[in-house]
């Protein structure tokens, strides 16, 4: 099983600042590395596709990066809305492996 | 507008059997593979299975291997999960989902499982 590790674990941020969440696996995943992000008492929602593909609809702020075990998501300029848990989910190998998640709370 | 609704969970003992069902609507159901994954907050979300378009192709966490099985009814536009010998560590969310190009594009709003006596 490919393990996803994630930091940080928690991180608080003012509005308009830069975010980098990391992502790595234990074994490489190639590009099949998504992110998804959470918001309280709803469903998750698909930020970002094979590593670095932006979704339609999705702000310009979120972006991915990364190939192989390390991977970024970069949220250019925190917005209050972003408030949220953020996953990687990889659907490289089964059984497919999400993730723990980083929290990102408004300061 | 995709949708993917979620039922027949429930409180149920130890030991016990339940059917979820995700009703699927706004796409052509029988041309996606499909997906359950479920969410506690002490173990996060855990892939616990998948199923082919055609149904031919199945998958699951090791956890639930011999005990749940993934079905589909393409005529009713419905996925299943089959839960039987339920233990205590199976209480979750349970998302239904579906992927695109093998990736999760679409969850459903979740349906809770409750394994307690």
């Amino acid at each position: 099983e490919i393990v996803l590790t994630q930091s940080p674990d928690f991180q608080s941020v003012t509005p308009k600042e830069k975010v980098t969440i990391t992502c790595r696996a234990s074994q490489s995943v190639g590009s099949n590395l998504h992110w998804y992000q959470q918001k309280p008492d709803q469903s998750p929602t698909l930020l970002i596709k094979y590593a670095s593909q932006s979704i339609s609809g999705v702000p310009s702020r979120f972006s991915g990066s990364g190939s192989g075990t390390d991977f970024t998501l970069t949220i250019s300029s925190l917005e209050a809305e972003d408030a949220a848990a953020y996953y990687c989910h990889q659907s490289s190998s089964l059984p497919f492996t999400f993730g723990p998640g980083t929290k990102v709370d408004i300061k | 507008e995709v949708q993917l609704v979620e039922s027949g969970g429930g409180l149920v003992q130890p030991g016990g059997s339940l059917r979820l069902s995700c009703a699927a609507s706004g796409f052509t159901f029988s041309y996606y593979w499909m997906h359950w994954v479920r969410q506690t907050p002490g173990r996060g979300l855990v892939w616990v299975s998948r199923i082919s378009a055609d149904g031919s192709s199945t998958g699951y966490v090791d956890s639930v291997k011999g005990r749940f099985t993934i079905s589909r009814d393409s005529a009713k536009n419905t996925l299943y999960l089959q839960m039987n010998s339920l233990r205590a560590d199976d209480t979750a969310i349970y998302y239904c989902a579906r992927t695109t190009g093998g990736t999760i594009d679409y969850w459903g709003q979740g349906s809770l499982v409750t394994v307690s006596s």
